[in-house]
């Protein structure tokens, strides 16, 4: 059974340029969830779909960030403009209506 | 903020048990305990959970005491393998969907 999988691996862009990460989740799992993980911390939950629905996008700074998951499958994170600060570790999971989620392997991104 | 309390690094030898302590001395009765770990460079990885009984799967142990204010993940025969951040979660039975809140968690290295 494939895992979840994110693209790219890494990214590295210069401060006020967009950025934009890739996640497709486990088939059949209807939530998928972004967080964010800064180095030495825990993940950071930013966003949470249940399908195609936002259910929890509190944590999600709205000003520059946005996300989608159209038809309720694949998603995209997007930052526009990215800022030095925005250089982290982004991790896509997704679960079937369970604690247990399947995480990816992250976008390391790097912001210059 | 985390709901749980865990020491910041353990050392464990390998083929030993590596046990790992957990305080979640506000749990509520409606709360599991999970445990997740995070091999370096890969997204965290779901071990095992529970709510008051002892559970066991093919990766783990996990004791929870019986007034459930903490609880001990146990690595029966830890490898080098095992090196890893390990967090202890709690979530509640209503919130299954919901987000996992990540403390700093217990940094074991299995050593040779």
């Amino acid at each position: 059974e494939a895992g979840v999988v994110q693209s790219p691996r890494y990214k590295i862009i210069e401060k006020k340029q967009p950025v934009a990460f890739w996640c497709n989740p486990i088939s059949g799992h209807n939530t998928l969830y972004w967080y964010l993980q800064n180095l030495g911390q825990g993940p950071e939950l930013l966003i949470r779909y249940e399908n195609e629905e936002a259910v929890d996008d509190s944590q999600l700074p709205k000003d520059r960030f946005s996300a989608e998951r159209l038809k309720g499958v694949d998603s995209t994170l997007k930052i526009q403009p990215a800022e030095l600060g925005d250089s982290a570790v982004y991790l896509c999971a997704s679960s079937f209506r369970t604690g247990e989620q399947f995480f990816g392997p992250g976008t390391r991104l790097t912001v210059l | 903020d985390a709901k749980t309390t865990q020491p910041p690094s353990m050392d464990c030898a390998e083929g030993r048990a590596a046990n790992l302590p957990c305080n979640h001395s506000t749990i509520s009765g409606n709360e599991y305990v999970y445990w997740y770990r995070q091999i370096h460079s890969q997204g965290p990885q779901y071990i095992i959970h529970g709510l008051k009984n002892n559970e066991t799967n093919e990766m783990a142990s996990l004791i929870i005491t019986e007034d459930r204010k903490s609880s001990t993940l146990i690595l029966p025969h830890a490898t080098l393998r095992d090196t890893a951040v390990y967090y202890c979660i709690v979530l509640a039975l209503y919130n299954q969907g919901g987000k996992l809140i990540f403390g700093q968690g217990t940094e074991l290295s299995v050593k040779p």
